[in-house]
């Protein structure tokens, strides 16, 4: 089993929508989370990170981790054709004697004008 | 500007061929890393470093090769051992290996001709 398992996509959505994207990770042993965005050809960036359970709100960003059922979310309210984009999810687990993200495979997101 | 400098931004290889791709980081931060990407896979760790002059395999290191002689640097060498090299490979860095915030470069295609 995967460390991180994430909902492929691609998920297109007309602009305005709300976005949900999903992960779930295997170890209830990992506490921070985070969701990277990543635009074509380009590296990956840090949007947003949340620690434990709850949720983060930035801007239109809200993050949110269910720790029972081991599920992590990123939604995007009123979506721009800007957010589109592909979404990682992403986890540090250990490997060897230090902790390394892991991420998930990625969502490709497409919001459409 | 702080940064990560991946170079060059697209690569040719010829089979039977090495090739090295460059990273270098003005962040001072002391651990490196190096992932492959492919479609529908997300990243997946070559190598990583988090001192000068040590580096540990990840999960994917067959066929390749770095070094870390200097903080700033931390290239990757695709060998000819390496069955299907080509690939988007992105590095990254953060400021200490327990740090949550990972930093990317803009990438390097690699395409075996």
């Amino acid at each position: 089993q995967k460390e991180v398992e994430q909902d492929p996509g691609p998920l297109s959505v007309p602009e305005g929508a709300i976005v949900s994207l999903n992960c779930t990770y295997s170890n209830s042993a990992f506490q921070y989370f985070m969701w990277y965005r990543q635009y074509s050809r380009k590296g990956p960036e840090l949007l947003m990170y949340t620690y434990s359970s709850g949720n983060k709100e930035d801007g239109r960003f809200t993050a949110q981790v269910d720790k029972s059922s081991k599920y992590i979310s990123l939604f995007i309210r009123d979506s721009q054709p800007s957010d589109s984009a592909t979404y990682l999810c992403a986890t540090p687990a250990f490997s060897g004697s230090a902790r390394q993200l892991t991420f998930g495979s990625g969502t490709q997101l497409t919001v459409l004008p | 500007d702080g940064g990560i400098t991946q170079s060059p931004k697209y690569l040719f290889r010829k089979e039977g061929q090495n090739v090295t791709l460059s990273c270098e980081q003005n962040l001072n931060h002391d651990a490196m890393y190096w992932y492959r990407q492919d479609p529908g896979q997300g990243l997946r760790l070559i190598y990583y470093s988090q001192i000068v002059n040590d580096f540990q395999k990840g999960d994917i290191a067959e066929g390749y090769s770095v070094s870390r002689e200097k903080k700033e640097s931390f290239p990757l060498t695709v060998t000819s051992a390496q069955k299907n090299p080509t690939a988007f490979y992105l590095c990254a860095s953060r400021l200490e290996p327990t740090n949550t915030e990972a930093f990317f470069g803009q990438g390097t295609r690699l395409t075996v001709v």
